[in-house]
């Protein structure tokens, strides 16, 4: 069984310009989550989404990330403009529906300078 | 405000000796714990989950408590070698698959 695919595994952008990442969750799983981690820390989760709708988004700085998964199968991430601060890896995650155990992609890992 | 502490932000330990690593929550009623090993440069990746109503669970050389009277959950590796070497996270979710929340992680190095 394939696992959760993200790309691309590493991208250097300029403070103020965007980005976006990409997400393939397990084939089936209806519950995708993206998280932030910044290094020496645990993720943070940004966004969960169940199908193509949102289920929590508190977390997520509206004025510069968003999000989509339009047919609820793959998701985008995109941050617009970037921060220094939001250097960090970007963990794209999925479950089944109402599952409890999270499957992790191997995360994008982004540098702003 | 929901919080998770692990026991501490790195841990050496012998090998052939157990690792101890532990979790704490406050402000918070999980029905599920999970543990998850990370490697560097790599995504976590599960390990073991507990139900509330369970005390211990076992996989391999793997043990984990769960005590919601303490809010604490207890990781154990025994007989520990240097492949165990990673940062260990615990998270934990509701009983919707809900608000799926992590802790710091605790770096575990096993020296030979």
């Amino acid at each position: 069984e394939a696992g959760v695919a993200q790309s691309p595994r590493y991208k250097i952008i300029e403070k103020r310009q965007s980005v976006a990442f990409w997400c393939n969750p397990i084939s089936g799983h209806a519950t995708l989550y993206w998280y932030q981690q910044i290094l020496g820390q645990g993720p943070k989760l940004l966004i969960q989404f169940q199908n193509n709708g949102v289920v929590d988004d508190s977390q997520l700085p509206k004025d510069r990330f968003s999000a989509e998964r339009l047919k609820g199968v793959d998701s985008t991430l995109k941050i617009q403009p970037a921060k220094l601060e939001d250097s960090a890896v970007y963990l794209c995650a999925s479950s089944s529906l109402n599952g409890n155990t999270i499957y992790f992609g191997e995360g994008s890992w982004l540098t702003v300078v | 405000s929901q919080k998770i502490e692990q026991n501490s932000e790195a841990l050496n330990i012998q090998e052939g000796k157990t690792a101890t690593l532990t979790c704490n929550y406050t402000n918070y009623s999980p029905a599920y714990l999970q543990w998850y090993r990370q490697d560097p440069g790599r995504g976590p990746v599960f390990l073991l989950l507990i139900r509330e109503n369970e005390k211990e669970k076992r996989k391999e050389r793997l043990k984990v408590t769960f005590d919601t009277t303490l809010k604490q959950s207890l990781f154990h590796i025994t007989a520990s070698q240097p492949a165990d070497s990673a940062t260990y996270l615990c998270g934990f979710t509701d009983n919707y698959g809900q608000n799926f929340v992590f802790g710091p992680g605790t770096r575990l190095s096993v020296l030979p």
